[in-house]
């Protein structure tokens, strides 16, 4: 069955700091890939979308993500964060082996200190 | 364009109490789903939809009803609450299971 792990349940970073969530899945087809964000209290919010061509795809508010096919990874980069990006990251996948529906990771609370 | 409405954004049940969540969408999309989200767990399909008068179990459909009679609408029915379906509920919708989903602010459920 399809999977998705997201390793670091928290990171904690310096504002300015450059930060990296980890996303790896299982899956041996082609997949669509995502990544959502969910500030306290509120619904989830894409932040970035990978379904096909260049590996490197540009997001919303400075965020970045790299698909690797090879190693299965979708990891989430932002060079220099701020405190407003406190908040929960969540991976997700959609591919024929979970016949598309959306499968998410447990989530990574990044939390940013002054 | 409202996007998704959820109602109520919070309720208390007692066991044994049934209630329905309403979910729904100006945005035309055919698919919606509803999610329970746990602590530590992400987001869980409990049933989804890709069209009125279709409906299909998720991963967590145990103890929840879906009906989707038109476009807009896909409420979801708790039968007989229990306290181990105290969780925030998340409705979304889309074009296609594999677009991207647009989620409700949630409803937060405590069965006491």
């Amino acid at each position: 069955a399809q999977s998705v792990t997201q390793l670091d349940s928290q990171v904690p970073v310096f504002e300015e700091a450059p930060v990296e969530l980890r996303c790896n899945y299982s899956s041996s087809v082609s997949v669509y890939l995502f990544w959502y964000v969910q500030y306290p209290n509120q619904g989830l919010q894409l932040l970035l979308k990978y379904l096909s061509g260049s590996t490197l795809v540009k997001g919303i508010n400075g965020f970045e993500a790299e698909f690797n096919k090879s190693q299965t990874s979708f990891h989430l980069r932002k060079p220099s964060v701020h405190i407003s990006d406190t908040a929960e990251y969540f991976c997700a996948v959609s591919s024929m082996d979970s016949s598309y529906k959306l499968i998410f990771g447990s989530g990574t609370r990044l939390l940013v200190r002054p | 364009n409202a996007g998704v409405t959820q109602t109520p954004k919070f309720q208390v049940l007692k066991t044994g109490q049934s209630m329905t969540l309403q979910c729904a969408q100006d945005m035309n999309h055919e698919y919606m789903s509803w999610y329970r989200q746990d602590p530590g767990m992400g987001l869980r399909l409990i049933h989804y939809s890709v069209g009125a008068g279709i409906t299909d179990q998720g991963e967590v459909p145990n103890g929840y009803n879906v009906s989707r009679s038109t476009t807009e609408d896909f409420p979801l029915r708790l039968l007989s609450a229990a306290p181990s379906q105290t969780s925030v509920y998340f409705c979304a919708s889309s074009y296609a299971s594999y677009n991207e989903q647009f989620f409700g602010p949630g409803t937060r459920l405590t069965v006491l």
